[in-house]
């Protein structure tokens, strides 16, 4: 029962400095959403994806960059890192309209435990 | 609890009281909305959810109101326990909008023994 997992938990950066934030859900999920949370906030939307093959921006795309080549992940890229982009990283996966049904099992989203990075 | 700029608000109650956390959402085409309780370190966690078809919905101990003429959405909890001390946040969801589920900006509950 792994649900959503996400790689590396923690990552230190370089400014300039390129990395990949992975997250595979196994709950055969169509929608799948990056989100960031800075200390003392919200989390605000980066990209999502509404299927494999589809991206979207969210609230706060700039500097992000992600794919969905596999219906099960889908992946956050930073170019070239920067000290704003520090932050706790949260992907999460949802059915949604999958089933019609209305319950927790169809429409609610699971998160990921997060990945703290760090750009210095 | 309401939004008071970039910081979250916070609530204090006494263990035993009753709880209401607010939430005003962006969206009049939003159809769908869910509470969710962060502890520290950890990612969200489901609370309860509802469909802009419904005004009211109760779980255990739990229960989200929704007004849709003011786009405003609580959660009460009842008996507040310690182990409710944590971020709560609302989301909502459009389908008109392609299913961009978003947050609202979080409200910290801290239960007093």
């Amino acid at each position: 029962n792994a649900g959503v997992t996400q790689t590396p938990k923690f990552r230190v950066l370089k400014t300039g400095q390129s990395m990949t934030l992975l997250c595979a859900q196994d709950m055969n999920h169509e929608y799948m959403y990056w989100y960031r949370q800075d200390p003392g906030m919200g989390l605000r939307l980066i990209h999502y994806s509404v299927g494999e093959g589809t991206t979207a921006k969210g609230e706060v795309p700039d500097g992000y960059n992600v794919s969905r080549l596999k219906k099960q992940n889908f992946l956050l890229g930073l170019e070239s890192a920067a000290p704003s982009q520090t932050s706790v990283y949260f992907c999460a996966s949802t059915a949604f309209d999958q089933k019609r049904v209305f319950g927790r099992e169809n429409t609610e989203a699971f998160f990921g435990q997060g990945t703290r990075l760090t750009v210095v | 609890g309401e939004s008071v700029g970039l910081h979250l608000p916070t609530l204090s109650v006494q263990e035993g009281d009753n709880s209401i956390i607010n939430c005003a959402y962006s969206n009049s085409a939003s159809d769908y909305f869910i509470w969710y309780k962060q502890e520290s370190g950890k990612g969200p966690q489901f609370i309860i959810d509802i469909r802009s078809n419904m005004d009211k919905r109760q779980g255990q101990r739990v229960t989200v109101l929704l007004n849709k003429t003011v786009k405003h959405l609580s959660l009460q909890i009842a008996a507040t326990q310690p182990g409710d001390s944590a971020v709560y946040f609302c989301a909502e969801n459009s389908k008109e909008y392609g299913n961009k589920l978003v947050f609202g900006a979080g409200t910290i509950l801290r239960v007093k023994s």
